[in-house]
């Protein structure tokens, strides 16, 4: 049972837009910065939104992010195969055991 | 070139011990918090530890709390994780990640990964 809760998958068409949802409380999201992760089969996560809403370099402006409260969002639009991957929110926790949480990850299929 | 690069994985017996490294390159080491993150097989992401940029201060996940200890060696630009008390729960993927902004537990995401190295817990 993941800290942040997301959906476990997804789906769109080609083209389309897409938006994956990332829930948590006041010790997390509600008072830390949101990072998404993108990861493909085999291969280690890479950063695709630090910050709750900056793009690293290189990231395509297709991915955008955003938050509000206690939930976070992350937004994929020109949906293109290439996209199809898991998906993971994180952030920091300052419960008393602090640290980092992530969410169970989001599985998008580009259909 | 930014780059982590981890090794120390390996099959280990239940209870047994391990030593992984993380060196790093490309990057002024000693300015970032570092943490380890782990993936059990068909599994999520499951964050391990964070060390300080001096390496005095550490947070654990409760899972692995007292069996774990992160440290690291900034003469050498090399992250450590001591894997105690090994349990086919332990069983992942270990990546070592740095932290975007330097001296920040979290500000910056984690913005360079290792590519792994797997820990196999059996008998």
């Amino acid at each position: 049972q993941s800290v942040l809760t997301q959906p476990p998958s997804v789906s769109a068409a080609p083209g389309q837009k897409v938006t994956i949802s990332c829930s948590g409380g006041s010790s997390n999201i509600g008072n830390n910065y949101v990072s998404w992760y993108q990861q493909f089969p085999g291969t280690a996560p890479k950063l695709l939104i630090y910050e709750n809403n900056k793009r690293p370099s290189g990231i395509p402006d297709r991915f955008s992010g955003s938050k509000s409260g206690t939930s976070a969002t992350l937004g994929i639009t020109g949906l293109q195969t290439g996209d199809e991957a898991d998906y993971y929110c994180g952030t920091w926790d300052t419960t008393l055991s602090a640290g980092w949480v992530f969410g169970g990850g989001t599985k998008l299929t580009v259909l | 070139e930014v780059q982590l690069l981890e090794s120390g994985g390996g099959l280990v017996q239940p209870g047994g011990s391990l030593r992984l490294s993380c060196v790093a390159s490309g990057f002024s080491f000693s300015t970032y918090v570092m943490s380890w993150v782990r993936q059990a097989p068909g599994k999520g992401l499951e964050w391990v530890s964070a060390i300080s940029s001096g390496g005095v201060n550490t947070y654990y996940a409760d899972s692995v709390k007292g069996r774990f200890t992160s440290s690291r060696d900034n003469s050498k630009n090399t992250l450590f994780l001591q894997l105690n008390g090994l349990t086919a729960e332990d069983t992942a993927v270990y990546y070592c990640a740095k932290v975007g902004r330097s001296g920040s537990w979290s500000d910056g995401g984690m913005d360079v990964w290792g590519q792994g190295t797997t820990v196999t817990v059996s008998s």
